[in-house]
């Protein structure tokens, strides 16, 4: 079957680093999202990994590794308006997304 | 309007009514999706529509049934739905189903059934 598995929630401190891990069991593989999901709203794309290694884009980074099924994102400089859930979400062989449950981030001042 | 747009906003409707979802996106994308969003779950991908086409069902219960009539539009249509039908259904759409184009999503509809 298919699984994505992340923590259900972190904690860290405004200016602080965080890393979200991410592992995952897909049929086929084509591609890893990330997404971000404050509160009542809707998922916005953060970053996409097809290719091992690290990807960056400002204060977020997200690594992917195929052979081990893992990946993180990276949030540095922490932000109060970080505080949301962070949705990794590999894609099938059919181009579907496996959505994970989402990792709740919380930042403490 | 911009981006991906979902009417209504909130819903509340009872187990014999019948009501539709839309969405609209204005991206000029080819590939739409309804999503549901139910507290503490994963989202659960319902429908996906390529090129006003129909690719894939999941397993979803004919109480809900999509329309796709152009490729900016997407409408689900809801009847005799159950309590555990209340959620947040989401729509997305992207460029294309494959390649690295990712999913933007609308703001949904929170849907209650009572």
């Amino acid at each position: 079957g298919q699984n994505i598995d992340q923590p259900t929630e972190m904690t860290a401190t405004e200016g602080a680093i965080v890393q979200i891990n991410c592992t995952y069991q897909t049929s086929g593989f084509n591609g890893l999202f990330w997404y971000q999901q404050h509160a009542g709203e809707a998922p916005t794309f953060l970053s996409y990994n097809v290719l091992d290694g690290l990807e960056e884009k400002g204060r977020f980074s997200s690594f992917l590794s195929r052979s081990k099924g893992y990946s993180y994102l990276l949030l540095k400089e922490l932000q109060m308006k970080d505080s949301a859930s962070y949705l990794c979400a590999p894609r099938d062989s059919n181009y579907q997304l496996i959505w994970g449950a989402g990792t709740k981030l919380i930042i403490k001042p | 309007e911009t981006g991906v747009t979902q009417t209504p906003r909130h819903l509340v409707m009872g187990m014999t009514n019948k009501k539709s979802l839309k969405c609209e996106q204005h991206l000029g994308h080819n590939a739409m999706y309804w999503y549901k969003q139910s507290a503490k779950k994963p989202l659960e991908l319902m429908f996906v529509y390529n090129f006003k086409e129909q690719t894939e069902n999941n397993s979803v219960p004919s109480r809900f049934s999509p329309e796709c009539p152009n490729s900016s539009h997407l409408f689900l249509h809801l009847h005799t739905l159950q309590p555990e039908d209340s959620a947040l259904y989401l729509c997305a759409s992207s460029q294309e189903l494959a390649e690295s184009y990712e999913q933007y999503f609308g703001p949904g509809t929170r849907l209650t059934v009572t």
